[in-house]
């Protein structure tokens, strides 16, 4: 599976749209962009994801490249709750692995 | 419906010896993954179990292994215990285990090893 690049960290405004961005330049055709979430002493869990076409949920909103080979996770308002690790995943070819990565750290101010 | 489970949530074993832990998943799942978290390596992929077949596997050791029984049910198994397989491990379903099929994470077992 092709690996993403992601910030190591970002800040926010509560009640202030975020925008996490997420590198994948090898992507292909067939990989899926998934994004996860894991709040402290959690298990990780599922935020939204697409194939090419921008994708809306209650959580979140994402954002696909032309090209596919970036994504922004949008975040319309940040709360206190949203505080977490943001992992920008792809999935798909033979192995169907979810590679993890290091993710971005988002730190709501209040 | 009830979410994935894990047992039990925390454990400490010694160096040497063997360690089953197990994952239920979400019923109606019949792919179950398996991932180590630790603070330097992150969360890193174990391997995948699709109606009772491995699927998948992630570049672990031998000592590493798994099972899933016909309930898709899943157990992961660590021999030989070594200071470095103190870790949260973490399991997670998903309906198929495809390409767009989200995964539904347990909150993990942590094992401490002395």
């Amino acid at each position: 599976d092709a690996k993403t690049t992601q910030p190591n960290s970002m800040e926010s405004n509560e009640e202030e749209p975020v925008h996490l961005p997420c590198n994948h330049s090898t992507i292909s055709g067939t990989d899926y962009i998934h994004w996860y979430r894991q709040l402290p002493s959690q298990g990780p869990e599922y935020v939204i994801h697409g194939l090419t076409s921008n994708v809306n949920n209650r959580m979140a909103s994402l954002a696909i490249a032309e090209d596919r080979k970036s994504s922004t996770l949008i975040l319309h308002r940040a709360t206190l709750r949203d505080a977490a690790v943001y992992y920008c995943i792809l999935r798909g070819g033979t192995g169907n692995q979810f590679y993890f990565g290091t993710g971005t750290s988002l730190t709501v101010i209040p | 419906k009830a979410g994935v489970t894990q047992t039990p949530r925390y454990l400490i074993k010694t160096r040497g010896q063997q360690v089953t832990l197990s994952c239920s998943p979400i019923s109606g799942h019949r792919s179950v993954s398996w991932y180590q978290q630790t603070p330097g390596q992150g969360l890193q992929f174990l391997f995948e179990y699709f109606s009772e077949t491995q699927r998948n596997k992630g570049n672990f050791p031998g000592r590493f292994s798994g099972r899933q029984f016909s309930n898709s049910r899943s157990e992961m198994n660590v021999s030989t215990l070594e200071l470095g397989d103190s870790a949260l491990y973490l399991c997670a379903s998903s309906l198929g285990g495809t390409s767009y099929n989200e995964q539904f994470f347990g909150p993990g077992t942590r094992l401490t090893v002395l």
